[in-house]
Parts: C-alpha cells; structure tokens; sequence
C-alpha cells in the first residue's frame, strides 16, 4: 500500500505563474487536508476536502488559492499569480473516512521556491 | 486566542536520559492529542495517539501524558538515542473539528 504521494517534490516558479501540487491519497482514504510549512514555523492548515467536496477551508487565503479534490484523480493545491511570500513547504495529508480516532498520513511535500 | 505551544527552545540531551517535550494549549477543547516526528526535508510521521478521557499513554521506549486540567501533554523519550534527534510536533482534534491544529514543534538532539 503506498502511502501519500506528492508531486512535484521541488517546484521553481517565477513571480506572477501558476503553481499546481499534486496529492494522492492513501488508497481507501477519502479525507485530504493540506498544510503549509515555513521554515522554523509549524504546520498551518490551509483546507480540509472529501471527494468532490470542500470541508473546511477556513486557513485558505482569499485570493489566489484553490483546492479540489475530484472523484477521479489526486488532489490539487493551486496558486495563482504566486509572489514570494508564497515559498513555503507545502504538505498533504490523507486520513480513513472516519477521522476521529485515528491519525493523519503524511506525504513528503513539495517545497515551492518562488524567485 | 487560540495557541498550541511547544518547548521555545531546541533541546539537546546525553544519549541514554530521557527527553521530556510539552505542549500545551489555549482555547481547543481536543478530542485527542497526537504527536508526530519530523526529520529535516520529509513530512510529520504519526507517533501516538492520547484521547481526553486517557492518562498516559506508551508504546515502546516513548509515553505521553495528558492533563485537561492543566491543558497540557508530556512526550517522553526514555533511553534516548542519536537516532531520536529529530523535530516533534504535537496536534490535536476538536471535539466539533475536521482539521488537525500544529504546534510548532521543539527540535531534538541526543547526544552520543
């Protein structure tokens, strides 16, 4: 069983691109939630989905960011017209459908450098 | 305002003590409380699990704690090894949540 697969693991992005990262769940787990890391900073939750579904996005910023998770395919992070700010690791997380009682499986990130 | 605080400091131990972390909280009222291992470039590896109607907690050489009273857990590492130097992170759960809340972690080294 694999586990959580993110791709790219390392993405270079010049000021005002698009920048798409990939998440594949562990297989049988129907919960993916994205998290973003900055250096010496914990991890800050950025959304929570089910398949074709947002749960909670409440640590997306306004603008610029968007998140699927389609019925067929991995999960999509995208962020639009990236500034430097937005160099960041950037993680997934898959969990069972049911979330209490257990733990969140890790992918290996992608670290976004934007120049 | 709501704050999952760990160790401000990095701690360094002698290989063969035991490592104590803490993590305490402000404003969550958790379901459970998780703690993770992070090393240098890779993601959050899944450690253990405490529930809020749980003590202690121990699987192998590592136990948590958990005090509602207090909001606070302990992550103890006995008999420390090189091997353990590493960032650990606590998390935890809402009772009415869908996401895991980070602390910032506290990083590790054990001293040969």
């Amino acid at each position: 069983n694999a586990g959580v697969m993110q791709n790219p693991r390392h993405l270079v992005r010049r000021r005002g691109q698009e920048a798409r990262l990939r998440c594949s769940p562990m297989k049988g787990h129907s919960h993916v939630y994205w998290y973003r890391q900055l250096p010496e900073e914990g991890l800050k939750f950025m959304v929570y989905l089910q398949k074709e579904n947002i749960i909670d996005e409440s640590g997306m910023p306004k603008e610029r960011f968007s998140a699927e998770f389609p019925k067929e395919g991995p999960s999509i992070l995208r962020i639009q017209q990236v500034v430097r700010g937005d160099s960041a690791a950037y993680f997934c997380a898959s969990s069972p459908p049911r979330v209490l009682n257990t733990e969140a499986f890790f992918g290996q990130g992608t670290r976004l450098t934007v120049v | 305002s709501q704050k999952i605080e760990q160790n401000s400091e990095a701690l360094n131990i002698q290989e063969g003590k035991t490592a104590t972390l803490t993590c305490n909280y402000t404003n969550y009222s958790p379901a459970y409380l998780q703690w993770y291992r992070q090393d240098p470039g890779r993601g959050p590896v899944f450690l253990l699990l405490i529930r809020e109607n749980e003590k202690e907690k121990r699987k192998e050489r590592l136990k948590v704690t958990f005090d509602t009273t207090l909001k606070q857990s302990l992550f103890h590492i006995t008999a420390s090894q090189p091997a353990d130097s590493a960032t650990y992170l606590c998390a935890l759960l809402q009772n009415t949540g869908n996401q895991f809340y980070f602390g910032t972690g506290t990083s590790l080294t054990v001293i040969p």
